[in-house]
């Protein structure tokens, strides 16, 4: 299996404080994706990395990848109240048609 | 419109009924998609649909039956469910499998087994 192991489980931190996530995945990938779902509804794409990327920005998201460690993490920068929501990692390729997705971390923001 | 569309929100359902999921985008995407979600759990994958033909089927019981009529609408006809099936499934849309783009997923039917 190519599932991805997040962690932490669970985070809870300040507003305005910065939270950082790893995830961790086991065969090779065409592309890892972070994805937010909020209260158990939709998920929403966050930001997709390539394998042969290092390093990607979006906005107050910042994703880097090691493919020698098979690994990920998200970093939230300036967090806020609104960013409190469950975070999953999702890997693409290694001969699997969908998205196999890791465990997730719930990031809880304290106003 | 980037949008995934599915219908019902919620559905509650007795273990003798027969009941249908919709799905619908119309990003003109080729792939399609069906997750099942429990509760504290990451979404895993069902069914894949590929140029509407069944991609993959990941071991799922035959009481949860796709469909795919066309490119834009995606169906998941249920059938005597239990209830552990409970949970919140979630269609997804992407351009192509295998390609480097995003999925888009849908608010999902939480469906309940009574």
């Amino acid at each position: 299996s190519q599932q991805g192991e997040e962690d932490p489980q669970a985070l809870s931190i300040q507003e305005g404080e910065n939270a950082t996530m790893n995830c961790s995945y086991k065969t090779s990938i065409n592309n890892l994706q972070w994805y937010r779902q909020n209260s158990g509804r939709g998920l929403v794409h966050l930001i997709l990395i390539r394998s042969n990327e290092r390093e990607k920005h979006s906005g107050r998201l910042r994703v880097t990848l090691d493919t020698s460690k098979k690994s990920s993490s998200l970093l939230i920068t300036a967090s806020r109240a609104a960013d409190t929501a469950s975070y999953f990692c999702a890997c693409s390729g290694g001969g699997a048609d969908g998205l196999t997705f890791g465990k997730g971390t719930h990031l809880i923001i304290q106003p | 419109d980037t949008e995934v569309t599915q219908t019902p929100k919620h559905l509650v359902m007795g273990m003798t009924n027969k009941k249908s999921l919709k799905c619908e985008q119309h990003m003109g995407h080729r792939a399609m998609y069906w997750y099942k979600q429990k509760a504290k759990k990451p979404p895993e994958l069902m069914f894949v649909y590929s140029y509407e033909k069944l991609s993959i089927n990941e071991s799922v019981p035959s009481r949860f039956s796709p469909e795919c009529p066309n490119s834009s609408l995606l169906n998941l006809h249920l059938h005597a469910l239990q209830p552990e099936d409970s949970a919140l499934y979630l269609c997804a849309s992407s351009y192509l499998i295998g390609s480097d783009t995003e999925a888009f997923f849908g608010q999902g039917t939480r469906l309940t087994v009574v």
